[in-house]
């Protein structure tokens, strides 16, 4: 399999629960990415990892957690959201955290009730 | 402030009808930019790019871009629209250090 790839598609949770978010890339990329996607909103950037180091915190709350284990996969730990979390999150990789373009995943739709 | 802008939310063609999409971009320098679809439940994927060099890119599916630096405008286009291409567009700016992306086009193919 190539490309970006996320689980789970879709996620539902209670603002107590706590779950995770995985993304793993088998481009050979170096960076990878979170991004929020809202309705009508602009994506926004939360998280870069570049060779594994977080190069990015984009003021994004505490109880979004990333971790960065290889330069392959990706997770997002989330704990007591809140509603206005709901969104698509997407994961992206590239060759580098320059100019080179992003790829991304499928995305996780996450609905917190 | 970095920024592009996508002056139109939604728009309606027909079914081999000829397509502009509109991006703007204000920048201090020259941005690279970037044009994404994504369908309805996937993720976005690169339809072109514009680094330097010839102002009229050559994309995936048909599409095509222009680089106008006078009108700080990256418009994309396509001259013969499929019922496939309805998606949401969004055009993207970089100048090395991030993406800022625009809050997309929507497009409905109508047959």
């Amino acid at each position: 399999e190539t490309g970006v790839t996320q689980t789970p598609r879709h996620l539902v949770m209670g603002m107590t629960n706590k779950k995770s978010l995985k993304c793993e890339q088998h481009l050979g990329h170096n960076a990878m990415y979170w991004y929020k996607q809202s309705a009508k909103k602009p994506l926004e950037l939360m998280f870069v990892y570049n060779f594994k180091e977080q190069t990015e915190n984009n003021s994004v709350p505490s109880r979004f957690s990333p971790e960065c284990p290889n330069s392959s996969h990706l997770f997002l730990h989330l704990h007591t959201l809140q509603p206005e979390d709901s969104a698509l999150y997407l994961c992206a990789s590239s060759r580098d955290t320059a100019l080179s373009p992003l790829h991304f995943g499928n995305g996780t739709r996450l609905t917190v009730t | 402030a970095q920024s592009v802008t996508q002056p139109d939310i939604h728009i309606t063609v027909s079914e081999g009808a000829s397509l502009e999409l509109r991006c703007n971009y204000s920048y201090g320098a020259t941005p690279y930019l970037f044009w994404y679809v994504q369908s309805p439940g996937q993720g976005l994927q690169l339809l072109l790019k514009y680094f330097s060099g010839d102002t009229l890119v050559q994309g995936i599916k048909g599409f095509e871009a222009e680089f106008k630096r006078s009108q700080s405008s990256f418009n994309l286009r396509k001259p013969s629209v499929h019922w496939s291409d309805a998606a949401e567009y969004f055009c993207a700016g970089n100048t090395g250090n991030q993406f800022y992306f625009g809050t997309g086009t929507s497009l409905t193919v109508i047959p």
